[in-house]
């Protein structure tokens, strides 16, 4: 069983749809949760860090952590095909971090 | 303020050979690591530097595989003889902080073709 386990999609959504994108993780020990998005071709963008349960915000995304159900998710709110990129989730828990296999999204105009 | 650089972007070699991969981290960031992410799997540790030193190379796939951060600055990720399976993007990150405290920034990685 993997540590983390993501949605590889292709997940494909209209325009200005919200976006479901989860990830659920299996140690307990991890006590950071990231979500990067990754354009073709690019590296790792960080969109999103929290180390608590709970819901943090910034602009249309949303992070949301659970942490009884180790079970992590990324809300994006208006979609726009600008999102449209793999999404990683990432848990950490001393140093290094480990990867979903990422959930390739596409936002159609 | 410049991100993580990593060089060069791409290389095709054969299998046999070696090749080098460096990574510039963010000045000032103490943290390197490296990472890979080879076809279809998800991105996976490979080793971390903390300055100059090695605090981790668990993730180290083989001892074909040797990485160096002399004087702490930039790392080099040397692959020698490479193997088909080593195919894959290298990616380096760097952080400020020990440990997870502060988010890894990551580069845009270097795509390795094995022939």
């Amino acid at each position: 069983q993997k540590e983390v386990e993501q949605d590889p999609g292709p997940l494909s959504v209209p325009e200005g749809a919200i976006v479901s994108l989860n990830c659920t993780y299996s140690n307990s020990a991890f006590q950071y949760f990231m979500w990067y998005r990754q354009y073709s071709r690019k590296g790792p963008e960080l969109l999103m860090y929290t180390y608590s349960s709970g819901n943090k915000e910034d602009g249309r995304f949303t992070a949301q952590v659970d942490k009884s159900s180790k079970y992590i998710s990324l809300f994006i709110r208006d979609s726009q095909p600008s999102d449209s990129a793999t999404y990683l989730c990432a848990i950490g828990g001393t140093y290094k971090y480990i990867f979903g296999t990422g959930t390739r999204l596409k936002v159609l105009a | 303020e410049a991100g993580v650089t990593q060089f060069p972007s791409h290389s095709v070699i054969e299998k046999g050979q070696t090749v080098t991969l460096r990574c510039d981290p963010i000045s000032g960031h103490d943290n390197l690591y490296w990472y890979r992410r080879v076809m279809g799997k998800e991105i996976k540790f490979l080793l971390h530097f903390v300055k100059e030193s090695k605090q981790d190379e668990s993730g180290m796939p083989n001892n074909r595989f040797l990485a160096e951060r002399t004087g702490g600055t930039y790392s080099t990720l040397k692959v020698q003889p490479a193997e088909l399976e080593d195919s894959g993007v290298y990616f380096c990150a760097s952080s400020q902080a020990p440990g997870s405290e502060e988010t890894q920034y990551f580069g845009p990685g270097t795509r390795l073709l094995v022939l």
